[in-house]
C-alpha cells in the first residue's frame, strides 16, 4: 500500500523567506512523487516530479524538492517566498502496480509582507 | 483537447435528485481517474479507467455512485439519490497510463452543492 503524509496542515513564512513543505511518503516499491498546488478555486497544478532519474528536481515558479529514499522523503523547498505563492500544497505518490494517485492532506502556506 | 475538461462547473441539486458529472480528458491520454475533494477530507481516490474498463473502483462510496467510460475518452460519473454529504468538487485526471511518469493532468472540477 502507498501513503503520503504531510506534517503542517498551515504553513506561514514571511515574503523572502525560505518555504519548506514537508512530505513523507509511504512505499513497497520505487515510487513516483508528485507535488501539487491549488489557488483558490482553481484545479490543481503539477509544480514538479520525481520518476527516478535525478533526486533533485527542479519545477515551476523557482519550487524544487529532494527525493530521499533514507528517509522516504520529498520536501518541497523554494529560496524566497512571494505572496503569490500562497495556496495549497499537496503531495503525492504512485507506485508500481498501483495507477492511481495517493495524495496527502495538504498543506496550506500563507504568505505574509 | 488540449486540457481536461469537466462540465458543469458548478451544480446545485435538491436532496435524492440523481447527477451526471462529465469528463473530457486530453486526447491520447489511455487512463482517467475521479477524485473528490471535500472540505478537510483532502483529496479521495473515487475509479480509476484504463480504456474503458475500471480496474480499480474501490473509492466509490457507496453503490449510488457509478462511473462510466465510453470510447476510451469521456467519462461520466452518476451520483443517485443524492445527499448532502455527497456535497464536494470532483475533480476527473487523465494520464497516459504510465504511472503518472508523463504527469496527470486535472481538470478544474465541479463543484456539487446538494441542498
Amino acid at each position: 500500500a502507498q501513503s503520503v503524509t504531510q506534517l503542517g496542515s498551515h504553513v506561514s513564512v514571511s515574503e523572502g523567506a525560505l518555504v519548506l513543505l514537508r512530505c513523507n511518503y509511504s512505499s513497497s516499491v520505487p515510487p513516483y512523487l508528485f507535488w501539487y498546488v491549488q489557488y483558490p478555486n482553481q484545479g490543481l497544478q503539477l509544480l514538479l516530479k520525481y520518476t527516478s532519474a535525478a533526486t533533485l528536481v527542479k519545477g515551476i515558479n523557482g519550487f524544487e524538492a529532494e527525493f530521499k529514499k533514507s528517509e522516504t522523503s520529498f520536501h518541497l523547498t523554494k529560496p524566497s517566498a512571494h505572496m503569490s505563492d500562497a495556496a495549497e500544497y499537496f503531495c503525492a505518490v504512485s507506485s508500481r502496480g498501483f495507477q492511481k494517485l495517493v495524495f496527502g492532506t495538504g498543506t496550506r502556506l500563507l504568505v505574509s509582507p | 483537447g488540449a486540457g481536461v475538461s469537466q462540465s458543469p462547473s458548478n451544480k446545485v441539486t435538491e436532496k435524492g435528485k440523481d447527477v451526471e458529472l462529465r469528463c473530457d480528458p486530453i486526447s491520447g491520454h489511455t487512463a482517467l481517474y475521479w477524485y473528490r475533494q471535500s472540505l478537510g477530507q483532502g483529496l479521495e481516490f473515487l475509479i480509476y479507467f484504463q480504456g474503458n474498463s475500471a480496474p480499480d473502483k474501490s473509492g466509490l462510496p457507496s453503490d449510488r455512485f457509478s462511473a462510466e467510460r465510453t470510447g476510451g475518452s469521456v467519462s461520466t460519473l452518476t451520483i443517485q439519490r443524492t445527499q448532502q454529504e455527497d456535497s464536494a468538487v470532483y475533480l476527473c485526471a487523465s494520464s497516459l497510463g504510465d504511472r503518472g511518469r508523463s504527469g496527470y493532468t486535472f481538470g478544474s472540477g465541479t463543484r456539487l452543492t446538494v441542498v
